[in-house]
């Protein structure tokens, strides 16, 4: 069975500071990999994924994420925080082309920019 | 272009009652997946519809029942309401086929609250 790991329930950084948040997965096959964001009381959206290609992909508001096929990781990267990115961030992953073709999420990392 | 829309945006019922949460998907989207997120959890997979059947389901009682209609959208009933089921409810759609990008699109969600 396919499943997320977010190891860290909250992150803090300084505005100004590099940031990252933790994700890695388990899967059985090719793994497609998705970031997504949360703010209070909405739906979520997507920031970015990995389907195949260059490990590093770049996606929305000036985030990035590395795949690691070695070390099963995807992790969320921005070079400079701003106090705006603080939200629940949840990293994905799915199996495609599968029968079982739906999307796991982990249960999400708060990130929290300190002005 | 009109995004994932979902009726209602909050709800009260009480224990025993049941409801029904309603989701038209993004335009050009054939597929949708329904979710539920705890307080401070990750999206929970509850199942996925496409051609009006029941492709995948996850770990939910069969009080958990959906149906997708000719124009695409889709309703999620939950029969015989518990506490527990008090949740942000979410409506995702995607596009299947040579066309699948692979992402989700997410609505709003649906407040469910069980007194």
């Amino acid at each position: 069975a396919q499943s997320v790991a977010q190891p860290e329930d909250q992150v803090n950084v300084a505005e100004g500071n590099p940031l990252t948040v933790k994700c890695t997965y388990s899967v059985s096959g090719n793994p497609y990999l998705f970031w997504y964001v949360q703010y209070p009381n909405r739906g979520l959206q997507f920031l970015l994924k990995y389907i195949t290609g260059d490990n590093l992909v770049k996606g929305s508001y000036g985030f990035e994420a590395e795949f690691n096929k070695s070390q099963t990781s995807f992790h969320l990267k921005k070079p400079s925080a701003l106090v705006s990115d603080s939200a629940l961030y949840f990293c994905a992953v799915r199996v495609y082309p599968n029968r079982d073709d739906k999307i796991i999420f982990g249960k999400g990392t708060r990130l929290h920019i300190l002005p | 272009d009109a995004g994932v829309t979902q009726s209602p945006t909050h709800l009260i019922k009480t224990r025993g009652q049941q409801v029904t949460l309603r989701c038209s998907p993004k335009s050009g989207h054939d597929t949708v997946s329904w979710y539920q997120q705890a307080l401070g959890q990750g999206p929970q997979f509850i199942f996925q519809y496409y051609e009006e059947e029941e492709r995948q389901r996850g770990n939910f009682p069969d009080r958990f029942s959906g149906h997708q209609f000719p124009n695409y959208s889709s309703e999620l009933n939950v029969n015989a309401l518990l506490l527990g089921d008090s949740a942000l409810y979410l409506c995702a759609s995607s596009r299947r086929g040579v066309l699948n990008t692979g992402e989700l699109f997410f609505g709003e969600g649906s407040r469910l609250t069980v007194l």
